[in-house]
């Protein structure tokens, strides 16, 4: 079974340039997360999804960053402008289940580095 | 809210030791997760906890959860090298408006030294 794909690994701009992170979580799960991770730091939650909905989008950074998941399967996250402060680990995960009590999948993450 | 908070920062053993590592959290919790990240990959999901449950093994992991002192302890018994990784400790918020969502705090570093 495929895990959480994401895409780009690697990612270099620079400041005021947009960027976007694709995200396919397992078949299947309905909850994608997108964690923002700094170095040294834990994942931080950016967005949760249930299904297409947004049920928890309380620490996105909306004056910059968007993202969607249309028709309830993967989904992109985009950055536009990008600033120095948002190079980091983005991280999309996926569960399973109408109750959000179980264990989460990981992607290896986009590292994205502002110049 | 911070639902996991790691202690120590740091570890450093040696391969065939035991390492234990804490974690502590703030409100009510439907389980406690923790979860290993070897560097520059994503995290791997090691083992649930219930909370009605006490204690979990799985392998060489051993997991205590302790509801009244809002903590959890990770034990790795005999070591090796390929264990050296960050560990996140994370609860899943029983109730309001955080429901499900799942919080971690910046992980234990453990080094094992072959």
């Amino acid at each position: 079974e495929a895990g959480v794909v994401q895409s780009p690994r690697y990612k270099i701009i620079e400041k005021k340039q947009p960027v976007a992170f694709w995200c396919n979580p397992i078949s299947g799960h309905n909850t994608l997360y997108w964690y923002l991770q700094n170095l040294g730091q834990g994942p931080e939650l950016l967005i949760r999804y249930e299904n297409e909905e947004a049920v928890d989008d309380s620490q996105l950074p909306k004056d910059r960053f968007s993202a969607e998941r249309l028709k309830g399967v993967d989904s992109t996250l985009k950055i536009q402008p990008a600033e120095l402060g948002d190079s980091a680990v983005y991280l999309c995960a996926s569960s399973f289940g109408g109750a959000p009590t179980g264990e989460l999948f990981f992607g290896e993450g986009s590292r994205l580095t502002v110049l | 809210s911070q639902q996991g908070e790691e202690d120590p920062q740091a570890l450093s053993i040696q391969e065939g030791e035991n390492a234990t590592m804490n974690c502590s959290y703030k409100t009510s919790i439907n389980n406690l997760q923790w979860y290993r990240q070897n560097s520059g990959r994503g995290l791997v999901h090691l083992i649930l906890i219930r909370s009605n449950e006490r204690e979990k093994h799985s392998g060489r992991l051993r997991v205590t959860l302790d509801t009244s002192k809002k903590s959890s302890s990770l034990l790795i018994t005999a070591s090796r090298a390929a264990d050296t990784a960050s560990y996140f400790c994370t609860g899943r918020d029983a109730g309001g408006t955080s429901y499900g969502k799942l919080t971690f705090g910046q992980g234990t570093i453990l080094t094992v030294h072959p």
